[in-house]
C-alpha cells in the first residue's frame, strides 16, 4: 500500500498561490493521485484527482512528475475560507483508501 | 442533489452501552465507507460495502463494531459495547464504483462521546 507524506502545516496570506506536496515513493502502476479537503465539523470534500502530468479544474491544479513519486497541489489565490486540512492519497479505485494526517493550511489576512 | 445523510449528528452515551450510526449514501451509489476519525487525525477506514457486500473489513474491530447494508443502499454502524476509546467520528461516504477512478461523497460525520 502506497504511503504519503505531507508537511504538518502552513501558512500562507490571502491572495498568495499555495502548493502542497505529496511525496508517495511507493505508489503502484494503477495508483490515482487524490487530494481532499476539509473543514473542522465536515467530513471531506474532493478537490482534484490525477495519474500523471498535469491535471486543473475550477479550485486546483494537480501537478504530477513523470516517474509520480510525489504530486503537488496548487491552490491559486487563496481565501481565508481555504483555511482548511488538505489530504493527499493514493490508491486505486478507492480499494484501500488511507488517509495520513494531511496538511493544515492557515490563510492569513 | 442530496448528499450523503447520517444520522445522528452528535451522540453522548456512557461506556458499555451500545450506539447505532445510520447512513444513507447518494442515491445511485452502489460504494458505501465507513470511516472512523479521531481528533487530528485523517479518517481510517473502517469497511467498505460493494452493494449489500462487505467486500473489505479488514479494519473493523470485530469484537465489538458491526455494521450492516441491507438491500445495497441504507447502511448501519454499531459498536457494543462502547469503550472510551471509541470517542471519534464516525463518517459515512459514498461513491458511484469503485473503479480505477472515482470519488468518494462524505457525509458530515457523528460526533461520539463515550464517557
Amino acid at each position: 500500500l502506497a504511503k504519503t507524506t505531507q508537511p504538518i502545516s502552513m501558512d500562507s496570506y490571502e491572495g498568495q498561490e499555495v502548493n502542497i506536496t505529496c511525496s508517495h515513493n511507493n505508489i503502484a502502476t494503477n495508483d490515482y493521485i487524490t487530494w481532499y479537503q476539509q473543514f473542522p465539523s465536515q467530513g471531506p470534500r474532493f478537490i482534484i484527482q490525477g495519474y500523471k502530468t498535469k491535471v486543473t479544474n475550477e479550485v486546483a491544479s494537480l501537478f504530477i512528475p513523470a516517474d509520480r513519486k510525489s504530486s503537488t497541489l496548487s491552490l491559486p489565490r487563496v481565501s481565508l475560507s481555504d483555511t482548511a486540512v488538505y489530504y493527499c492519497l493514493v490508491d486505486t479505485g478507492g480499494f484501500k483508501t488511507i488517509f495520513g494526517a494531511g496538511t493544515r493550511l492557515f490563510v492569513k489576512a | 442533489e442530496a448528499g450523503v445523510v447520517q444520522s445522528p449528528r452528535y451522540k453522548i452515551i456512557e461506556k458499555k452501552q451500545p450506539v447505532a450510526f445510520w447512513c444513507n449514501p447518494i442515491s445511485g451509489h452502489n460504494t458505501l465507507y465507513w470511516y472512523r476519525q479521531n481528533l487530528g487525525q485523517g479518517p481510517e477506514l473502517l469497511i467498505r460495502y460493494e452493494n449489500e457486500e462487505a467486500v473489505d473489513d479488514s479494519q473493523l474491530p470485530k469484537d465489538r463494531f458491526s455494521a450492516e447494508r441491507l438491500k445495497g443502499v441504507d447502511s448501519t454502524l454499531k459498536i457494543q459495547p462502547a469503550e472510551l476509546g471509541d470517542s471519534a467520528v464516525y463518517l459515512c461516504a459514498s461513491s458511484f464504483a469503485a473503479g480505477l477512478t472515482y470519488e468518494q461523497y462524505f457525509g458530515p460525520g457523528t460526533r461520539l462521546t463515550v464517557t
